[in-house]
């Protein structure tokens, strides 16, 4: 697609259900990355994908965190048994990958864990 | 550990003012140092991208600098405009194989009033 597309663009949730988030990335880029983004604080990492493998999931919060990329292409982030402190802005972006350091974001998910 | 520290949190100015955005990291060991906006309920755009070995980048009405020995870089935005209204963030990479490894600051509210 024409850019990176996340959805639900807004998610509202009771504690303890699990989430999937959705990202789409532009087409033909091979490295897409999940940044979790909560009120006043800096993006935070969460994972990077190289295709379809993920080198690093060092970022991941805890075990309730898992993500996966099938084709190449769509990467799904699912949050299990979610808790409030989950609550934040969930943004995906995709890049060429390599040495290309511009990566292009989604608009982002807005989770609300109530 | 590489931090990135953004000030002001916030800033609100008449429309046509210039005026400079501060962004400081603790590690002068840097890839590069982009500076992005994002606007409400919208992803991330990339702004300025500056290389470790170049000083600054001009785009527009946007220049940014870079002093990598000292761990700052400034964003100067000159005859501000209401559409400039944004949340303007930094963030440093470290090292030019970790594409994904950008440090992000937690950013800076700018208002530009009519």
């Amino acid at each position: 697609g024409a850019g990176v597309s996340q959805s639900p663009s807004n998610k509202v949730t009771e504690k303890g259900k699990d989430v999937e988030l959705r990202c789409d990335p532009i087409s033909g880029h091979t490295a897409l990355y999940w940044y979790r983004q909560s009120l006043g604080q800096g993006l935070e990492f969460l994972i990077y994908f190289q295709g379809n493998s993920a080198p690093d999931k060092s970022g991941l919060p805890s075990d309730r965190f898992s993500a996966e990329r099938t084709g190449g292409s769509v990467s799904t982030l699912t949050i299990q048994r979610t808790q409030q402190e989950d609550s934040a802005v969930y943004l995906c972006a995709s890049s060429l990958g390599g040495s290309v350091p511009e990566a292009f974001f989604g608009q982002g998910t807005r989770l609300t864990v109530v | 550990k590489q931090e990135v520290t953004q000030i002001p949190a916030a800033l609100s100015v008449p429309e046509g003012e210039n005026l400079v955005l501060n962004c400081s990291f603790t590690d002068s060991a840097i890839y590069n140092l982009q500076w992005f906006r994002q606007d409400p309920g919208k992803g991330l755009t990339s702004l300025l991208l500056i290389q470790s070995s170049q000083r600054e980048q001009t785009s527009g009405r946007l220049n940014a600098s870079l002093d990598k020995s000292s761990g700052r870089s400034t964003l100067y935005i000159a005859a501000s405009q209401p559409g400039d209204s944004a949340t303007y963030l930094c963030a440093v990479r470290g090292s030019m194989d970790s594409n994904y490894q950008l440090i992000w600051g937690a950013g800076t509210k700018l208002i530009i009033k009519p």
